[in-house]
């Protein structure tokens, strides 16, 4: 099925541990994101990719990694996961063009122990 | 930078009543503004989008928004609530580089 979809969908992990989520696009979208949503806070980005090769920080980068070795994945790691970092983490694609829009995964709600 | 504003966390309305969803933004360059719905445990799905064609911008499930220069507003409303619609609406404003910067969302519960 076309579309975007992230994996594991719920993960509790301990403090000090890596993490990683997956993220995944059928369209060949050249942009994706990681947002990470917090109560209060709305949707703030992590990271960003312009293409395969191509990442660049966002706003709340720190603690966080991303590799893109093929347009349609995008991995979020937690290289030494903290309480803090608890949230529910989205991916999305652009689709761009007269149509554009930013197309949202289902997220995956991470709790750290 | 551009950033957005949401006015009221949560609102509360009656079915058929008016919904009013404030955003207000701040942009250096013209800009590409967003609204965004977010059902209970699901990611988010575009209501509408102004991109500078029309300042009155219709969007999915009956919602509209205009855009207002002067104010520097984006309110989006719709003229009848409908239990349905109870979510979590975001206001995002898109960068040069298509990065996406959101509102804290308002939350809207539709009272029967």
């Amino acid at each position: 099925d076309a579309g975007i979809t992230q994996s594991p969908r719920y993960k509790i992990t301990e403090t000090g541990r890596q993490v990683t989520l997956m993220c995944h696009q059928t369209w060949s979208h050249s942009y994706m994101f990681w947002y990470r949503q917090d109560l209060g806070h709305g949707l703030r980005l992590i990271y960003y990719s312009a293409a395969a090769d191509i990442t660049d920080k966002g706003e709340v980068p720190d603690g966080y990694v991303v590799s893109r070795s093929k347009t349609e994945n995008f991995p979020l790691t937690l290289e030494s996961a903290t309480r803090s970092q608890t949230s529910v983490y989205f991916c999305a694609s652009r689709r761009g063009g007269p149509q554009e829009t930013q197309y949202f995964g289902p997220g995956t709600r991470l709790l750290v122990l | 930078a551009q950033s957005v504003t949401q006015l009221g966390s949560h609102v509360s309305v009656s079915e058929g009543a008016l919904v009013l969803l404030r955003c207000n933004y701040s942009s250096s360059v013209p800009p590409y503004l967003f609204w965004y719905v977010q059902y209970p445990n699901q990611g988010l799905q575009l209501l509408l989008k102004y991109t500078s064609a029309a300042t009155l911008v219709k969007g999915i499930n009956g919602f509209e928004a205009e855009f207002k220069k002067s104010e520097t507003s984006f309110h989006l409303t719709k003229p009848s609530a409908h239990m349905s619609d109870a979510a979590e609406y975001f206001c995002a404003v898109r960068s040069n580089d298509y990065k996406l910067s959101f509102g804290a969302g308002t939350t809207v519960t539709v009272r029967a």
